[in-house]
């Protein structure tokens, strides 16, 4: 099981439609992570969020908008994407941002952008 | 800027085998730790081993151990009796003071029954 939970599974939206994906972990972690991971390619970060503030954008285009609502949770609002976002989006946690401190990553969500 | 390479795209082990992965890096850094992580078909990433640089014992859990040789950047991953479940791809991973893991371009492991 996993202890990083990510909601939909699957998610198939239109060029013009705004989704948003979920990310919930309960382990007290203060870092939250996304990841873009085409296949078999390693995950490419996104961003980054410590004690709920915004501490890496890896120049993302605008059309992904990152929120940390709370400790807990994290979410990654879509809108205007092209199809060359379609991709597996991973959210990950850590304890905090130490040196080694691991991630814990989620099963991901599988985007298709048509 | 670290670089992590990993030279075999794919490898393949008997089922009950042993198989090492192989992982070299590049730094300038003297703190850092290294990382191997799974990524089954179930797509989740698994923390599978870690590793202090400042450390020289090598890490071990179960039957998973590394070999980690500071001076020449290598850290290879060795799987003892392989088992089905162990099939994934394999990423070795680095991070360092840029608090950010660089991950390596991942070995894609059958386990043959």
């Amino acid at each position: 099981d996993t202890e990083v939970t990510q909601t939909p599974k699957h998610l198939v939206m239109g060029m013009t439609n705004k989704k948003s994906l979920k990310c919930e972990q309960h382990m007290g972690h203060r870092a939250m992570y996304w990841y873009k991971q085409k296949a078999k390619k390693p995950p490419e970060l996104m961003f980054v969020y410590s004690y709920e503030k915004l501490s890496i954008n890896e120049s993302v285009p605008s059309r992904f908008s990152p929120e940390c609502p709370n400790s807990s949770l994290l979410n990654l609002h879509l809108h205007a994407l092209q199809p060359e976002d379609s991709a597996l989006y991973l959210c990950a946690s850590s304890q905090d941002r130490g040196l080694g401190s691991p991630l814990h990553f989620g099963n991901g969500t599988r985007l298709t952008v048509t | 800027a670290q670089t992590v390479t990993q030279s075999q795209p794919e490898m393949s082990v008997q089922e009950a085998e042993t198989v090492t992965l192989s992982c070299t890096y590049d730094t300038s850094e003297s703190d850092y730790y290294l990382f191997w992580y799974k990524q089954p078909p179930s797509r989740q990433m698994i923390l599978v081993i870690r590793q202090e640089a400042y450390k020289q014992q090598n890490a071990t859990e179960n039957r998973f151990s590394v070999n980690f040789q500071k001076a020449a950047k290598s850290f290879s991953l060795k799987i003892s009796d392989s088992q089905l479940g162990d099939a994934a791809m394999y990423f070795c991973a680095y991070s360092g003071s840029a608090r950010q893991l660089t991950f390596g371009s991942g070995t894609q492991l059958t386990v043959l029954p």
